[in-house]
């Protein structure tokens, strides 16, 4: 079982240049998110979508775009990588059987820029 | 907003010691709770969860217990295992939204 399968998993860039992480699970679930990771500040959410073409905002969206036109994909992009950016990316997905859901998460992708 | 709070890592153990990771929360409403554990180089895999008040939820001997009255959901295990050396996260949710909010992690070393 492939569940969520984030790529690539490890990923240098210069600043200023742009990238896509990928995303895409098995699961037929129709919410789908990105998190990024910082020492000491948990997982703080990025972008959200709740079905495919609906998107929105989550915490921290400044310098991420995000798309939804496939059920089974939501690749972030980043526009003009900045040092800000280094972190570790987590998507995640759940299904809407309502509360106390399961999500579920994707190995991460470590993004260094230099 | 709402919020997570959970006890200032690291933590250091010996095999078979107990175990306790406070959590506590802030939010409306009656939101689910979840722990979530990352081991070296991985990605977040759920642990256990409660989704109501006084609920306990439990695996691979771990538990935890939902208490509304303190705001609470301490992790604990009666006897670790250097395998469970890992990064233990809090979070909660909130009725049918699937957005986490977590706490800051507690990073726990299990020595032999």
């Amino acid at each position: 079982n492939a569940g969520v399968t984030q790529t690539p998993k490890f990923q240098v860039l210069k600043t200023g240049q742009s990238m896509t992480l990928q995303c895409a699970q098995d699961m037929n679930h129709e919410y789908m998110s990105w998190y990024r990771q910082d020492p000491g500040m948990g997982l703080r959410l990025i972008h959200y979508s709740v079905g495919a073409g609906i998107t929105d905002q989550g915490e921290v969206p400044n310098g991420y775009n995000v798309s939804r036109s496939t059920t089974e994909d939501f690749p972030l992009r980043l526009l003009s990588a900045a040092p800000s950016q280094t972190s570790v990316y987590f998507c995640a997905s759940s299904d809407n059987r309502g509360s106390g859901n399961t999500i579920y998460f994707g190995e991460g992708s470590w993004l260094t820029v230099v | 907003g709402d919020s997570v709070t959970q006890m200032e890592g690291p933590v250091t153990l010996s095999e078979e010691a107990f175990l306790t990771i406070n959590c506590t929360y802030t939010a409306t409403g009656y939101p689910s709770l979840f722990w979530y554990v990352q081991y070296p180089g991985e990605g977040l895999q759920l642990l256990l969860k409660a989704t109501k008040a006084d609920d306990k939820g439990s695996n691979k001997g771990f538990e935890a217990t939902y208490r509304k009255e303190t705001t609470s959901f301490h992790l604990e295990k009666g006897s670790v295992q250097v395998s469970d050396s890992a990064v233990y996260f809090c979070a909660l949710s909130k009725g049918s939204a699937r957005q986490l909010t977590f706490g800051s992690g507690t990073q726990l070393t299990v020595l032999p």
